[in-house]
């Protein structure tokens, strides 16, 4: 059982590149959602989905996309990545049975991203 | 908006001593969750508390939640070094199983 995978563990942009996290899921999860870390700030939602073709924006939504065609996965994409943007981003999933019986959330391994 | 502050943000400990971390979230919340992050990895999850005048514990580690007070905390007993981390809360709304907002997070440092 795998959870939740996130590819690349590491990643350097330059300014004006564009790229895509990904996050793949194989517990049948129906929510999904991307956080971001930053230093002393905790994290921040991105963007998250409820389901296969519903997402919404989270409070850092600005310069990501984010679109759920699968229930699996969940890609997130930097349009034109900016140094503000150097983070590391978490994906997330919890499900409705999952809550029912009273678990939590499922954390990926992140992605540590720098922007120059 | 839902707001959550954690306090204090740095704690510093020696070992054998005791400690509480608090957390108070500003909304009414279906449920609260504890984690650690160890430098570098991912969050960990502890506990979740799923209702008024719940208490879980593992280990050393004892966490409770008053909806009233819109207050959870994290007690730690008889600190030790592995204890040393960053724990953070978190909540999520009655009506999502969606998202989650975090505290800011308390780093713990455990001495010897």
């Amino acid at each position: 059982n795998a959870g939740v995978t996130q590819t690349p563990k590491f990643q350097v942009l330059k300014t004006g590149q564009s790229m895509t996290l990904q996050c793949a899921q194989d517990m049948n999860h129906e929510y999904m959602s991307w956080y971001r870390q930053d230093p002393g700030m905790g994290l921040r939602l991105i963007h998250y989905s409820v389901g296969a073709g519903i997402t919404d924006q989270g409070e850092v939504p600005n310069g990501y996309n984010v679109s759920r065609s699968t229930t699996e996965d969940f890609p997130l994409r930097l349009l034109s990545a900016a140094p503000s943007q150097t983070s590391v981003y978490f994906c997330a999933s919890s499900g409705i049975r999952d809550r029912a019986l009273g678990y939590g959330y499922t954390f990926g391994s992140g992605t540590r991203l720098t922007v120059v | 908006e839902l707001k959550v502050e954690q306090n204090p943000l740095f704690l510093s400990m020696q070992e054998g001593k005791n400690y509480t971390i608090y957390c108070n979230y500003s909304t009414t919340s279906d449920r609260l969750y504890w984690y650690r992050q160890d430098p570098g990895k991912s969050l960990e999850s502890l506990f979740v508390l799923l209702s008024n005048g719940a208490v879980k514990q593992e280990g050393r580690l004892m966490a409770s939640l008053d909806t009233k007070a819109r207050l959870s905390t994290l007690h730690i007993t008889a600190a030790v070094h592995d204890l040393s981390a960053t724990y953070f809360c978190a909540v999520d709304l009655k009506t999502s199983g969606s998202r989650l907002t975090f505290g800011e997070g308390t780093q713990l440092t455990v001495n010897p």
